[in-house]
């Protein structure tokens, strides 16, 4: 079974401070790493992608890998009440290059 | 539209009906997926297509299940004789061909089996 692990929360930071999402994966094999966002009552929505172990920046988003320890994260810089989500984390699996296996996300509370 | 396609939004049904669910990708978009989000749960992955190839149905949870994707563009997911485990939320999803774990949502069919 493939499993994808993820803290449910609620995580709560306070406006303006850094949120750190985790998520850990049990395929070995996994060679994509996505994080989506969530808003109660909506779809999943994109927000990065991540294949090479280190980190991706993008805006205030950063993705870490890291495929030895079979960890992937999502750093949130300067968080805002709109980021008050929850958040998934996605790998491939069964060595597919398109079948994605969701963890059960983190609900994050960002606090005015 | 801009954006994956999804009807209906929601349905009320009976146990034993059986339902179908709508699913228009994004123009261009060659794969289509199907997940599963019930309450509580993390997404499943129900059934995958990919331009004329043979689709991967491995995520159907029973044959109750089925879905058709014609001219590789609309998709049809049909629940016969539904039970209320199948009450969950119902996420079609497409991507482009170049990029196919990329995969962009739609805004789902909330299903509620009574």
């Amino acid at each position: 079974q493939k499993e994808v692990e993820q803290n449910s929360g609620p995580l709560s930071v306070p406006e303006g401070a850094i949120a750190s999402l985790n998520c850990t994966y049990s395929d070995r094999g996994s060679q994509s790493f996505f994080w989506y966002r969530q808003y109660s009552g909506k779809s999943p929505e994109l927000i990065m992608f991540i294949y090479s172990n280190g980190d991706k920046e993008d805006g205030r988003f950063t993705a870490q890998l890291n495929k030895a320890s079979q960890y992937v994260s999502l750093l949130i810089r300067d968080s805002q009440p709109s980021d008050s989500a929850t958040y998934l984390c996605a790998v491939n699996s069964g060595g597919s290059n398109y079948k994605l296996t969701f963890g059960k996300g983190t609900l994050l509370t960002v606090n005015p | 539209g801009a954006g994956v396609s999804q009807s209906p939004s929601n349905k009320v049904t009976e146990k034993g009906k059986d339902v179908e669910l709508r699913c228009d990708p994004i123009s261009g978009h060659t794969a289509l997926y199907w997940y599963r989000q019930s309450l509580g749960q993390g997404l499943e992955f129900l059934i995958y297509f990919q331009g004329n190839s043979a689709p991967d149905k491995s995520g159907l949870p029973s044959d109750r299940f089925s879905a058709e994707r014609t001219g590789g563009s609309v998709s049809t997911l049909t629940i016969q004789r539904t039970q209320q485990e199948d009450s969950a939320v119902y996420l079609c999803a497409s991507s482009p061909d170049r990029a196919r774990n990329t995969i962009y949502f739609g805004e789902g069919s909330w299903l509620t089996v009574v």
